[in-house]
């Protein structure tokens, strides 16, 4: 079983939708967890990270809940500039190693 | 502005050969990291160092090494390449605070064994 699991997609979606992930992780030792982003082509870049308590960036929205081991990212009045592969990411401290998921594919249309 | 950079974007090789993957930051970063990313399995750590001349095996290290002489440098060595090596290597590095665990990048090395 993969430490950090996300459905593959493709999240197709018009412009302006919302749309939702979700991510789950298998070891209960993880302290922090981050969503990055990455276009095609190009390197994973941090999105944002995510808290306990839950944490909003602009039309972005990210959930942790510990109890359930998962980890969600909302998006909401989807753009164009959204398509990307979103990968859910966890961390068990130490070094800053992370354990990224395979990450979720959207394509925003018109 | 925070900079990772990798020797080539792309890289063609034949079984057997010796290739070495480079990578430099400018962010005296303390650690740094290497993976490969393929399709269906996502980024996988190779190697990481967290100091000068200091490397820890990451979850397939097997048919690889490291080098880490300078802080800003770490380099990542197939010593017999083959096809099952064909990937898209990324470097990475952070500071050791580990209030800041955000990693950063290079554009990548997509290497392809023949």
């Amino acid at each position: 079983r993969k430490e950090v699991e996300q459905d593959p997609g493709p999240f197709n979606v018009p412009e302006g939708a919302t749309v939702a992930f979700n991510c789950t992780y298998s070891n209960s030792a993880s302290q922090s967890f981050f969503w990055y982003r990455q276009d095609c082509r190009k390197e994973p870049k941090l999105l944002m990270s995510v808290y306990s308590s839950g944490n909003e960036d602009g039309r972005f929205t990210a959930q942790l809940n510990r109890a359930s081991q998962y980890i969600s990212l909302l998006i909401r009045d989807s753009k164009l500039s959204d398509s990307a592969t979103y990968l859910c990411v966890a961390s068990t401290g130490g070094y800053n190693k992370l354990i990224f998921g395979a990450g979720t594919r959207l394509a925003v249309h018109p | 502005d925070v900079k990772v950079t990798q020797s080539s974007r792309y890289l063609v090789k034949r079984t057997g050969e010796k290739v070495f993957l480079e990578c430099v930051q400018d962010m005296d970063h303390e650690n740094m990291f290497w993976y490969r990313q393929d399709p269906g399995l996502g980024l996988r750590l190779i190697y990481f160092s967290y100091d000068v001349k200091m490397k820890e095996k990451g979850d397939i290290p097997e048919g690889y090494s490291v080098s880490r002489e300078k802080k800003e440098r770490f380099s990542l060595i197939l010593e017999s390449a083959s096809t099952n090596q064909t990937s898209m290597y990324l470097c990475a590095s952070s500071t050791r605070d580990r209030d800041v665990d955000t990693q950063y990048f290079g554009p990548g090395t997509r290497l392809t064994v023949l």
